[in-house]
């Protein structure tokens, strides 16, 4: 059975500050795995979409890097703002051909001015 | 539409009433997923939709969830004789083909309290 978590629950940082989110999952046979941001009592954004055969994606000052073997995925945010605050989340798909998702339990993340 | 979008976002009813929360997905997106949130949880899957059947209900807590899709568009999830467990902000997500490889897209969700 898949499970997803996150290192660390929650995090603060001086705004300015390189960061680096971590996701870890049990089961590498994964086909993809999605980054979402949640602001509070708003639903997720997708922020990256990595697929299994790719190392990394970028968008902006968000880069996601996925290894397979080792069942990990980082988030780099670069730079960190202030509206960067929330709650990030990543997830993969069971291996069904449902789609449906296993979601980590989250990074709560507060940077200060 | 441009995103999926959830009616209504906020929701508060007494314990025992039925709720009706419902869910547009991104127009052409043939797969549809209901998740739950309670406070301070991960999410929960609840059901999924590829077309109007629903193939996985696997994650709908008990049999007073249940949920619809009509038109291969709009979805409703019914909670009938709501508990105050059932409170939770319920998410919609739409993807297309459903595949493994596709991204989901979500709603902003409905906060549902039962009082």
């Amino acid at each position: 059975k898949q499970e997803v978590t996150q290192i660390p629950a929650a995090l603060s940082v001086p705004e300015g500050e390189n960061l680096v989110l971590n996701c870890s999952f049990t089961d590498s046979a994964i086909y993809n795995l999605q980054w979402f941001r949640q602001d509070p009592g708003k639903g997720l954004t997708s922020l990256l979409l990595i697929q299994s055969s790719q190392r990394e994606q970028t968008s902006g000052r968000l880069n996601a890097s996925l290894d397979k073997s080792s069942g990990r995925s980082t988030l780099y945010i670069a730079a960190s703002q202030p509206g960067d605050s929330a709650t990030y989340l990543c997830a993969v798909p069971v291996l069904s051909n449902t789609g449906k998702l296993i979601f980590g339990q989250g990074t709560t993340l507060q940077v200060k001015p | 539409g441009a995103g999926v979008s959830q009616s209504p976002s906020n929701k508060v009813t007494e314990k025992g009433k039925d709720v009706e929360l419902r869910c547009d997905p991104i127009s052409g997106h043939t797969a549809l997923y209901w998740y739950r949130q309670r406070l301070g949880q991960g999410l929960e899957f609840l059901i999924y939709f590829q077309g109007n059947s629903a193939p996985d209900k696997s994650g709908l807590p008990s049999d007073r969830f249940s949920a619809e899709r009509t038109g291969e568009s709009v979805s409703t999830l019914t909670i009938q004789r709501t508990q105050q467990e059932d409170s939770a902000v319920y998410l919609c997500a739409s993807s297309w083909g459903g595949a493994l490889s596709t991204e989901a897209f979500f709603g902003q969700g409905t906060r549902l309290t039962v009082v």
